[in-house]
């Protein structure tokens, strides 16, 4: 257990569809990050949120949005979803200053069909 | 801008033979540069970091990196491959102003029998 806690591990829904991935940091970690990862591809960057605020932002779409909450965990929203939105949806949390890496959750599978 | 370049996509070693994945780093101050593996289906894990200090680095799971600044290089080895050492393996550099993690497009290890 590395401390993120992501849920729901799988998901399979329709496309046109709404679905919202949930993320619990590691215990006093600030800081979130969303990363989408398609079939055998590398690690595309969504967005960051720290303490509540957003962060960065890298190559979300518009039909993507994020939030954190006051209890540091954070959701991502995705609408309108295509067969393409299917992908691993990874959270990962770490604590401020660039001595940190990141700790990653198990990841939420989403399937569009 | 700071980057990570990874220029294999794929490394295949024979068991108990060394291995090493190849990362180069592009940044404008000090480096902070971080390995982490991913098995299948699994979020990712931290392997080892270079802050400052010694060049060689040692980790998790038998891996080290050696920091070789004049290069802009920090590669990952193992002395002795293992068949379960097979999976995707990703380097990252610290992105000192907002603390975010710069991702190599990962290196798959196949490591065979």
């Amino acid at each position: 257990d590395s401390g993120v806690t992501q849920t729901p591990k799988h998901l399979i829904t329709a496309t046109g569809q709404r679905v919202t991935l949930r993320c619990s940091p590691r215990s006093g970690d600030l800081s979130v990050y969303w990363y989408q990862q398609s079939l055998d591809q590398g690690l595309q960057f969504l967005i960051q949120y720290y303490n509540g605020e957003e962060r960065a932002k890298g190559n979300i779409l518009e039909r993507f949005s994020a939030q954190q909450f006051p209890d540091l965990h954070s959701e991502l929203n995705l609408s309108s979803l295509e067969l393409g939105d299917s992908a691993l949806y990874f959270c990962a949390s770490s604590g401020q200053g660039a001595y940190y890496g990141y700790t990653f959750g198990s990841g939420t599978r989403l399937t569009v069909v | 801008a700071q980057s990570v370049a990874q220029p294999e996509d794929q490394v295949n070693v024979a068991e108990g033979n060394p291995l090493t994945v190849k990362c180069t780093y592009s940044v404008s101050g000090n480096p902070y540069l971080f390995w982490y593996v991913q098995y299948p289906n699994r979020g990712l894990q931290f392997l080892l970091k270079y802050i400052t200090g010694d060049n060689l680095v040692k980790g998790s799971y038998g891996f080290e990196a050696e920091f070789n600044k004049s290069q802009t290089s920090f590669h990952l080895k193992k002395p002795s491959a293992l068949v379960s050492d097979s999976a995707l393996y990703f380097c990252a550099v610290r992105d000192g102003g907002n603390y975010q993690l710069i991702w190599g497009a990962g290196t798959k290890l196949i490591i065979k029998p």
